[in-house]
């Protein structure tokens, strides 16, 4: 069965712009959710969507959304990058309960200049 | 509001030494936990996971860890290090149980301890 992919791998933008980063979860699975990492910061979550609907939300600003399409595949958007946007994001998937176990994917770097 | 807490940032080790990576965690229900490593520019592997049960837990590539309610802690261990296992390792805590409904898909992250390995 095939990993968690996400698209780009790797992308460089300037403040003020927008990006799009999408995220296709394992096959049977309907939950996806979005972490940042960062140096100083660590992981922090961002949000998690179940069925096309946000499900839970982290503590970053209204800059960062996010939606889910039917096949459970979910994209990400930050708009008016700022530098302290520049991290990897990582997407997890699981199937749906609590319980389950979350598989991560191997993230999209992102650097804003 | 769920914390961990990695004390120790960076830990070294001989190969063939043992190891434990230390993990505390804070949460007001059961909590579920996790341990991840991470490889340079990759994503995040699932070593293992406690979710109730017996508290001692095996995962892969011979890690296990043990839970430990009265101490708060879900450390980590091995008990013969190779050198393939420096990478960066983050224990994580989840909510168990519907929580209202809103922690579902939320982990939250330790700050990571970084593993070196001298031959």
């Amino acid at each position: 069965k095939a990993g968690v992919t996400q698209t780009p791998r790797y992308l460089i933008k300037t403040r003020g712009q927008q990006v799009t980063l999408s995220c296709s979860p394992i096959s049977g699975h309907r939950s996806v959710s979005w972490y940042q990492q960062t140096p100083g910061q660590g992981l922090q979550f961002l949000f998690e969507y179940f069925s096309e609907t946000q499900r839970n939300k982290g503590n970053f600003p209204g800059r960062f959304s996010g939606r889910q399409f039917s096949n459970s595949r979910s994209e990400m958007n930050v708009s008016t990058l700022e530098l302290g946007d520049s991290a990897l994001y990582l997407c997890a998937s699981k199937m749906s309960g609590g319980t389950d176990t979350q598989y991560f994917g191997p993230g999209t770097r992102l650097t804003v200049l | 509001a769920q914390s961990v807490t990695q004390p120790d940032i960076h830990i070294t080790v001989s190969e063939g030494a043992s190891l434990e990576l230390r993990c505390n965690y804070s949460y007001g229900a059961t909590p579920y936990l996790f341990w991840y490593v991470q490889s340079p520019g990759q994503g995040l592997q699932l070593l293992l996971k406690y979710f109730s049960g017996d508290t001692l837990v095996q995962g892969i590539k011979g890690f296990e860890a043990e839970f430990k309610r009265s101490q708060s802690s879900f450390n980590l261990r091995k008990p013969s290090v190779h050198w393939s296992d420096a990478a960066e390792y983050f224990c994580a805590v989840g909510a168990q149980g519907n929580a209202g409904g809103t922690s579902y898909g939320k982990l939250t992250f330790g700050q990571g301890t970084i593993l070196t390995v001298h031959p």
